[in-house]
């Protein structure tokens, strides 16, 4: 059975960068099947995909954020991460990780976690 | 950017069929995925490539992607299918994957 589950601080300034890591359980990141990626949902909003890593390595991220982001893989931990430089208050959200059986559709996702950004 | 349109709301009387739209232009072409999120919780895949469904998804819940519009259908609506309804389909152009602004649907 696979579990995600996401983790980072929960509060941010302005400016600074967010970092979350999700840990993976039932199954390897490093196999090449699926598509380990991260998704937000800004309060009361709906979802918005943040970008992927693939095959241990390879990435795609939304143009919308593809200037502040990026995702790791950490296959000695069986976890991946998201980093997200120079937050606004338009970054609160839940982040969600998410495992994807191809680069669209995601069948197992973490609970969640509410990243809000204030000073 | 692609952009996929959904109707914010859906009230449905128990019993009947739910139908949920997702517009965009020429999704036809496209794989569409459907999300089920209730409240509090994380979505989860309903239908994926238009109409499969992963294990443990009930017959109650189909896909049927054409032309302009893409449907989930929700027979026999139950008062716990009351939830926010998303589809998702791939940007090819783009190269990322785009989300519908959500349905609400509740059960009357």
């Amino acid at each position: 059975q696979v579990q995600l589950r996401e983790s980072g601080p929960g509060l941010l300034k302005p400016s600074e960068t967010l970092s979350l890591t999700c840990t993976v359980s039932g199954v390897s990141v490093r196999s090449g099947n699926y598509y380990w990626t991260w998704i937000r949902q800004p309060p009361g909003k709906g979802l918005e995909w943040i970008g992927y890593t693939y095959d241990s390595g390879f990435t795609n991220y939304n143009p919308s954020l593809k200037s502040r982001v990026s995702i790791s893989v950490y296959t000695s931990n069986n976890q991946f991460s998201l980093r997200l430089t120079s937050v606004t208050a338009a970054d609160t959200a839940v982040y969600y990780c998410a495992r994807g059986l191809g680069p669209a559709p995601k069948d197992s996702w973490g609970q969640g976690t509410l990243v809000t950004v204030s000073s | 950017s692609y952009v996929l349109t959904q109707s914010p709301s859906l009230s449905v009387a128990p019993g009947k069929t739910a139908s949920i739209t997702c517009g965009g232009t020429n999704i036809g072409s496209k794989s569409v995925h459907w999300y089920q999120q209730k409240s509090g919780q994380a979505p989860v895949l309903l239908i994926y490539y238009n109409s499969d469904r992963p294990s443990g998804i009930p017959e109650r819940f189909s896909g049927s992607n054409s032309g302009n519009t893409a449907t989930l259908i929700i027979s026999w609506v139950e008062a716990g299918d009351e939830a926010d309804y998303y589809c998702q389909v791939w940007d090819s152009s783009g190269d990322y994957a785009v989300f519908g602004g959500g349905t609400k649907l509740t059960v009357l």
